[in-house]
């Protein structure tokens, strides 16, 4: 059974630079088609779609935050990784890595998540 | 985007209760509707897609409905373990993806 697990910072300092990566287990990341995932959740608030890759590199993501982000695969290591520039305490919340499981095209559903990871922009 | 209104935004039911959990988008999002639970530190599980279909694993208590723009979740029998937050979340179109605010449900 696949497993995710997000691994960073939990500590940012306001305009730098946000990474994490998250570690699938159980299951090669190159089987199947899956939309490798980042969504986020503001304390006490609901989610929001961050973006994703697939597999072979093409990333879709959130207009609203394109142009401050990266999302990357790393298939020989079975991870993915996200990059968020320029944050601020805007961009304090728990981040989840995912799954996306395709539906059509690059839509998806998210069927397996990590356990997500607080990060807090301050500094 | 696509925006996706739940309602109620809270419920209060009592154990074997029938719950109903509404979402509406607001264009339509043909039948690419999914549902999800999340309790309170853990992360959000999938329990339907394709708005009726139930994940590998989901009880059979909950059932999906609807199409286009009005959906419904419904907790046949209400549990102690369904306490939590639901969200629903369409992916007709992923630019973006976009959740309702979600439903949270209170064991009376």
């Amino acid at each position: 059974q696949v497993q995710l697990q997000e691994s960073g910072p939990g500590l940012v300092k306001p305009s730098e630079t946000l990474s994490l990566t998250c570690t699938v287990s159980g299951d090669p990341m190159s089987r199947g088609v899956y939309y490798w995932s980042w969504i986020r959740q503001h304390p006490g608030k609901g989610l929001e779609w961050i973006g994703y890759t697939a597999t072979n590199g093409k990333t879709y993501y959130n207009p609203s935050l394109k142009s401050r982000l990266t999302v990357s695969v790393d298939k020989s290591k079975n991870q993915f990784s996200l990059n968020l520039t320029s944050v601020t305490a805007a961009d304090t919340a728990v981040y989840y890595c995912a799954r996306g499981r395709q539906s059509f095209g690059p839509s998806c559903k998210f069927d397996t998540w990590g356990q997500g990871t607080l990060v807090t922009v301050s500094s | 985007d696509i925006q996706m209104t739940q309602s109620p935004s809270t419920l209060s039911a009592s154990i074997g209760d029938k719950v109903t959990i509404t979402c509406r988008a607001s264009e339509s999002v043909s039948t690419y509707l999914a549902w999800y639970h999340q309790k309170p530190g853990k992360a959000p599980k999938l329990l339907i897609y394709e708005v009726s279909t139930l994940e590998s694993g989901a009880p059979s208590r909950f059932s999906g409905s609807g199409y286009g723009t009005q959906f419904a979740l419904t907790i046949s029998s209400l549990q102690p373990d369904d306490f939590g937050t639901y969200y629903c979340q369409q992916y007709s179109t992923y630019s973006p993806l976009t959740f309702g605010q979600g439903t949270t449900v209170e064991i009376k």
